[in-house]
């Protein structure tokens, strides 16, 4: 079967470093994806990966390992307004998105 | 308005009530989506239309009765539920191209009540 794993909640510190990690069993490939939710609101979009490697994009940046079926995406310098659940999805061999059970990430001061 | 709308944001129904929840892009694109999202849960697709015609259907309970009338529009009607299908039920769209859809813009949602 397919399958996404990440961590359910992690804690972090205002203006410390965190990373989210995801890994995938997917029946084929075609792009990860890291999306943003806030309590009651919609999903937003982050990131997207289709090759090996870093991308940055101003605080946030996504790692993705295309032979280990796994990325992570890395917030810095946390602010509150970061609190919220960090979805991961892959999208498979048939171009259907597979999506991950979130990760709920608390921000102390 | 711009992004994706939904209506209502809340709902809350008996069992034998009928509702329907709408939907609207204003993005321009030409496939849309309806997930459940359940706590704790990853996101289930419920239905794809893709240039207005259903293509997926994750055997989704009839009680569920998606509408596209057309490519920035779409309902789903519901009739019969269970307490079960409480959910946030988030509706999204993209733009479909040759060799995969692009990336899913998602509505705030709507959070049903099932009593």
């Amino acid at each position: 079967g397919q399958n996404i794993d990440q961590p359910t909640e992690m804690t972090a510190t205002e203006g410390a470093i965190v990373q989210i990690n995801c890994t995938y069993q997917t029946s084929g490939f075609n792009g990860l994806f890291w999306y943003q939710q806030h309590a009651g609101e919609a999903p937003t979009f982050l990131s997207y990966n289709v090759l090996d490697g870093l991308e940055e994009k101003g605080r946030f940046s996504s790692f993705l390992s295309r032979s280990k079926g796994y990325s992570y995406l890395l917030l810095k310098e946390l602010q509150m307004k970061d609190s919220a659940s960090y979805l991961c999805a892959v999208r498979d061999s048939n171009y259907q998105l597979i999506w991950g059970a979130g990760t709920k990430l608390i921000i102390k001061p | 308005e711009t992004g994706v709308t939904q209506t209502p944001r809340h709902l809350v129904m008996g069992m034998t009530n009928k509702k329907s929840l709408k939907c609207e892009q204003h993005l321009g694109h030409n496939a849309m989506y309806w997930y459940k999202q359940s706590a704790k849960k990853p996101l289930e697709l419920m239905f794809v239309y893709n240039f207005k015609e259903q293509t997926e259907n994750n055997s989704v309970p009839s009680r569920f009765s998606p509408e596209c009338p057309n490519s920035s529009h779409l309902f789903l009607h519901l009739h019969t539920l269970q307490p079960e299908d409480s959910a946030l039920y988030l509706c999204a769209s993209s733009q479909d191209i040759p060799g995969g859809a692009e990336t899913q813009y998602f509505g705030p949602g709507t959070r049903l009540l099932v009593l």
